[in-house]
């Protein structure tokens, strides 16, 4: 089955406590990106890659880092989390190839950092 | 710049009655247009999608046109359902240069359909 991955689905932390968040995408997609929903606000992209060791920054990065180490994978870094970082995270991927570059989304990450 | 307005929420319906949630959107070129759905605890999930101007998408008895001259994408349904309590994004991508492949979100309509 096509789909987008995402562990811990929820992760409660404390401040400072470095945490991984993983997605990971079984579709071949060359696009990948990770989103942050919080209300009000709707969703804001905080990182995306193109490509394998391809990364850039979204609108939201701050606090924030990436890597692309395969295709396949895409994990959200928090080196030191801080209570404004409580949200919902999703990752999501597309094709790169011509055409409308629909993303496919993962099922989301609940994180509260006390 | 790219960037989607949406009507605000939250929308309340009865069931089988007819819904309307606006969309407009700001882009250069020709842009791709999505409603997305988002149902309670899941992620988002594609519903349809446009990609040319009077193109008309349609899932599930939802559909949308994208209106090039009025810069539109109106998500309707004629008869919702309390199944359809979810919210709703409209969402674009402009496939050029810097933000290719990127996805520019409204910021979500809730809708509640009570029985």
């Amino acid at each position: 089955e096509a789909q987008v991955t995402q562990n811990p689905r929820y992760l409660i932390t404390v401040t400072g406590k470095k945490l991984t968040v993983t997605c990971s995408q079984n579709m071949n997609h060359e696009y990948m990106s990770w989103y942050r929903q919080d209300p009000g606000l709707g969703l804001r992209q905080i990182y995306y890659s193109m490509n394998v060791e391809v990364t850039d920054k979204g609108d939201v990065p701050e606090g924030y880092k990436v890597s692309r180490k395969e295709k396949r994978n895409f994990p959200l870094i928090l080196e030191s989390p801080s209570p404004n970082q409580t949200s919902l995270y999703f990752c999501a991927s597309s094709f790169m190839g011509q055409g409308s570059y629909e993303q496919f989304f993962g099922p989301g990450t609940r994180l509260t950092v006390l | 710049g790219n960037s989607v307005t949406q009507m605000e929420g939250p929308v309340t319906l009865s069931e089988e009655a007819f819904l309307t949630i606006n969309c407009t959107y700001t882009a250069t070129g020709y842009p791709s247009l999505f409603w997305y759905v988002q149902y309670p605890g899941e992620g988002l999930q594609l519903l349809l999608k446009a990609t040319k101007a009077d193109d008309k998408g349609s899932n599930k008895g939802f559909e949308a046109t994208y209106r090039k001259e009025t810069t539109s994408f109106h998500l309707e349904k004629g008869s919702v359902q309390v199944s359809d309590s979810a919210v709703y994004f409209c969402a674009l991508s402009n496939n050029r240069g810097s933000t290719l492949g990127r996805l520019y979100f409204g910021r979500g309509t809730q809708l509640t359909v009570w029985p």
